[in-house]
């Protein structure tokens, strides 16, 4: 089944504490990206990748790492979480950059920082 | 003034009713237009790409309006089942390729 997975769904840690969230397609898309979804502010997007090793970043990449090593996985990382970003995020991946290619999203993760 | 602007709503309207939702947006250059549909907290998916000369799925119609730089979704014939946010999602240039700008979304609700 074509998909997107994304690992945690949820999270609740601590201020400071590293984390990684994965993220994985099996459709051999090249283009992949991560988003933030906040109550009345919608989804932001927050880095995303052309290609492998190729990335750049969003409207709000403060605070966030990622890194594109295999065309399948785009995983997230937080090195020192804070509060603000208590988030729903989301992974999607779409065949290319192109005008016309629909994006596939994952199921989403809940992170908590407290 | 924000990219990609939408009516957050909601939007509540009884089964059966027409209801039409509009996007606008700001970049002249934009290319490709969709529209989403986002149920309670879960992922987007796509509900149908808007084309120029406008797109009809079933009950769901989509227009483009490239002078006054909007688009717009019609769903005739509500069904419960219709109740969603739905999102607009805009694809202008950057740097040789496309970005997508999602707006905020239109909340909808169809009751009994």
């Amino acid at each position: 089944e074509a998909q997107v997975t994304q690992n945690p769904r949820y999270l609740i840690t601590v201020t400071g504490k590293k984390l990684t969230v994965t993220c994985s397609q099996n459709m051999n898309h090249e283009y992949m990206s991560w988003y933030r979804q906040d109550p009345g502010l919608g989804l932001r997007q927050i880095y995303y990748s052309m290609n492998v090793e190729v990335t750049d970043k969003g409207d709000v990449p403060e605070g966030y790492k990622v890194s594109r090593k295999e065309k399948r996985n785009f995983p997230l990382i937080l090195e020192s979480p804070s509060p603000n970003q208590t988030s729903l995020y989301f992974c999607a991946s779409a065949k290319g950059a192109g005008m016309t290619y629909e994006q596939y999203f994952g199921p989403g993760t809940r992170l908590t920082v407290t | 003034r924000k990219e990609v602007e939408q009516d957050p709503g909601p939007f509540n309207v009884p089964e059966g009713a027409t209801v039409a939702f509009n996007c606008t947006y700001s970049n002249s250059a934009s290319q490709s237009f969709f529209w989403y549909r986002q149920d309670c907290r879960k992922e987007p998916k796509l509900l149908m790409s808007v084309y120029s000369s406008g797109n009809e799925d079933g009950r769901f119609t989509a227009q483009l309006n490239r002078a006054s730089q909007y688009i717009s979704l019609l769903i005739r014939d509500s069904k419960l089942s219709d109740s969603a946010t739905y999102l607009c999602v805009v694809t202008s240039p950057s740097g040789g390729s496309y970005i997508p700008t999602f707006g905020r979304g239109t909340s909808l609700i169809v009751h009994p």
